[in-house]
């Protein structure tokens, strides 16, 4: 069964430093998005990036958040200086329509930032 | 803005019994889909189960049903002959065409032999 994969499983990171999320969506799908769970808490929807461009994002989702679909298959996640309150679980999810799909999720990138 | 709301933080069940976890949620759309994702201890989410509010009819999938009141505004799952493979956070999230999903806070299900 085709599924969302991310990778590294965990990342963890300087204050202050750069990282680069990535996601290979399911290879038909043309709707990304990228999600985050601080832990204990719900699931809260960052970005949507349809046709090489970003189509819906959140407050959350500010100067220091990018996203990239550098290829054919990646899409990434980068955060330009991470600070504490990033450290989360972040789901990337992808869907083959925009009207009425569900979003299939990967398995998800625990970032901690120390 | 929507909001989904569960408001039961934990629920139990003995296996092979059945339960029922609650979801509402608020909307002024008329046409938008409902789901239920279960999030195990990977914390991957998974969809279970999912509903057009257009359709009158209930989703079931195997174990899974939903009781969808769209007037209520409520959206609840049942789990029949709970199974210990069951146990994890279950999330009702709500999304209307070509925007996001919306989840509620979560309710973490444990299932007892």
């Amino acid at each position: 069964e085709p599924e969302v994969t991310q990778t590294p499983s965990h990342q963890v990171t300087q204050m202050g430093q750069e990282v680069i999320l990535r996601c290979v969506p399911i290879s038909n799908h043309l709707y990304f998005y990228w999600y985050r769970q601080i832990l204990g808490q719900k699931v809260e929807f960052l970005v949507s990036f349809y046709n090489n461009e970003i189509s819906e994002k959140s407050e959350i989702f500010d100067d220091q958040f990018s996203v990239e679909r550098p290829d054919g298959s990646n899409f990434t996640l980068k955060i330009r200086s991470t600070k504490l309150e990033d450290s989360a679980m972040y789901f990337c999810a992808s869907s083959e329509h925009r009207d009425y799909d569900e979003a299939f999720f990967g398995q998800g990138t625990r970032l901690t930032v120390v | 803005a929507q909001t989904v709301t569960q408001s039961q933080p934990e629920m139990s069940v003995q296996e092979a019994e059945t339960v029922t976890l609650s979801c509402t949620y608020d909307t002024s759309e008329s046409d938008y889909y409902l789901f239920w994702y279960k999030q195990p201890p990977s914390r991957q989410m998974i969809l279970v189960i999912r509903q057009e509010a257009y359709k009158q009819q209930n989703a079931t999938e195997n174990r899974f049903s939903v009781n969808f009141q769209k007037a209520a505004k409520s959206f609840s799952l049942k789990i029949s002959d709970s199974q210990l493979g069951d146990a994890a956070m279950y999330f009702c999230a709500y999304r209307i065409s070509g925007s996001r999903l919306t989840f509620g806070e979560g309710t973490q299900l444990t299932v007892n032999p």
